[in-house]
């Protein structure tokens, strides 16, 4: 079935710092997620990318919707403490408003104040 | 303007039993889909319900089965519980474009 690989699986960075991870796929997507979640929470919207080569910001967030349609990327700038959780990419496959969504296995970011 | 939510927040069954969960869409959501977290890992997709249909299906038994009601809101029930059953329990809404908007989740523990 559809896999989508996430890296990295953890970080652990000094408040201040840029933050990257990306995520890579066997198929195609049509539409790229990205999704923090915290310790017992749901998953919170953070960026959605709809086109291929899309680049968004969301705040100090950037995801770019790579042109192969097969990968994304996350950026954090000037990483603060709060931005401490699981952070999910997740690639829609289906038609219109039915379809679902793959998710990789999480970066986990830490962040030392 | 609510959120997704979710009923009931935390539940403890045992292997056996029947469980039911309960998801109220986002407002102006029409379409609810269902996830299995397990610890640690990415949510995974377990159905998906539009026009009080199931219009999509992942790869879970049948034990798995949920229900749409005219209001948009949705149950999943898991019949048979067993051990490996114990996750959290996410419902998202959606409405005609991709963009799921989660719920705060069901912890099931099944002992």
């Amino acid at each position: 079935g559809q896999q989508l690989n996430q890296s990295p699986q953890s970080m652990f960075i000094q408040e201040g710092e840029d933050v990257s991870m990306n995520c890579t796929s066997s198929s195609i997507f049509n539409t790229w997620l990205w999704y923090k979640q915290d310790p017992g929470e749901g998953p919170v919207l953070l960026i959605a990318l709809y086109k291929a080569g899309e680049l968004t910001s969301n705040g100090r967030l950037t995801a770019q919707f790579g042109i192969t349609r097969k990968d994304s990327f996350l950026n954090i700038s000037a990483s603060i403490p709060s931005d401490v959780g699981i952070y999910f990419c997740a690639g829609y496959h289906g038609s219109g408003n039915t379809g679902k969504l793959i998710f990789g296995q999480g970066t986990t970011l830490q962040v030392k104040p | 303007d609510a959120g997704v939510t979710q009923s009931p927040t935390h539940l403890i069954k045992t292997r056996g039993q029947q469980v039911t969960l309960r998801c109220s869409p986002k407002s102006g959501h029409d379409t609810v889909s269902w996830y299995q977290q397990a610890l640690g890992q990415g949510p995974q997709f377990i159905f998906q319900y539009y026009e009080e249909e199931e219009r999509q299906r992942g790869n879970f038994p049948d034990r798995f089965s949920g229900h749409q009601f005219p209001n948009y809101s949705s149950e999943l029930n898991v019949n048979a519980l067993l051990l490996g059953d114990s996750a959290l329990y996410l419902c998202a809404s959606s409405s005609r474009w991709v963009t799921q908007y989660f719920g705060p989740g069901t912890r099931l523990t099944v002992l």
